[in-house]
């Protein structure tokens, strides 16, 4: 177990809809990071926060946001879901945002737009 | 921005016998280079990972190479085993301007009993 949790574990939704996918960063851990994992497709960097603001945007679409609350905890939104939506995101955090911190991966969520 | 190209995709061998996993990447400027492993269904887990300062790392059966000059790293498995079957991410990371963590497209390694 990584520490990182995430809610919830599977989605199934509809095109056209909006969902939100949860984080919960390790204990102490100030940086969440967002990952988008297709079929057969590598991680794709999605979004960083580091203590409350973003700190690095990669391959997010406009129709994704996401956000860090005071609790570290994170969100992140996908609204007008496409059928080319449907993968695992992971989330995954680390101490602090500087040069070399590990990452450590929570068990994802699968998202299916049907 | 960072692009990091990993090979083979698919990779099996025999039980015992060793794995190898390139990575290249393009930006002189990154500085750590992480190994995940990924089971089926389960999330990435870091199993070894590499600074710019050191030119190879051994844990075990698992060790990886890093080639400045010529931007490659390698992760290399000893004695293979039957649990060593996963994908295998590479990345690289500069960790100037936020943590961006650039992964390869990863390689399926199945260990033959």
């Amino acid at each position: 177990d990584s520490g990182v949790t995430q809610t919830p574990k599977h989605l199934i939704t509809a095109t056209g809809q909006r969902v939100t996918l949860r984080c919960s960063p390790r204990s102490g851990d100030l940086s969440v990071y967002w990952y988008q994992q297709s079929l057969d497709q590598g991680l794709q960097f999605l979004i960083q926060y580091y203590n409350g603001e973003e700190r690095a945007k990669g391959n997010i679409l406009e129709r994704f946001s996401a956000q860090q609350f005071p609790d570290l905890h994170s969100e992140l939104n996908l609204s007008s879901l496409e059928l080319g939506d449907s993968a695992l995101y992971f989330c995954a955090s680390s101490l602090l945002a500087g040069a070399n911190e590990k990452l450590f991966f929570g068990s994802g969520t699968q998202l299916s737009v049907l | 921005g960072e692009n990091v190209e990993q090979h083979p995709s698919t990779l099996s061998v025999q039980e015992g016998d060793s794995a190898v996993i390139k990575c290249t990447y393009s930006d002189s400027a990154s500085n750590y280079f992480p190994w995940y492993k990924q089971e089926l269904g389960k999330r990435p887990q870091l199993i070894i990972d590499i600074r710019s300062n050191v030119g190879e790392k051994k844990d075990q059966r698992i060790a990886v190479t890093l080639n400045k000059t010529a931007k490659h790293f390698s992760l290399h498995i000893t004695e293979t085993q039957p649990e060593d079957s996963a994908v295998y991410f590479c990345a690289a990371s500069r960790g100037n301007t936020g943590n961006q963590f650039y992964f390869g497209t990863g390689t399926s390694l199945t260990v033959i009993p």
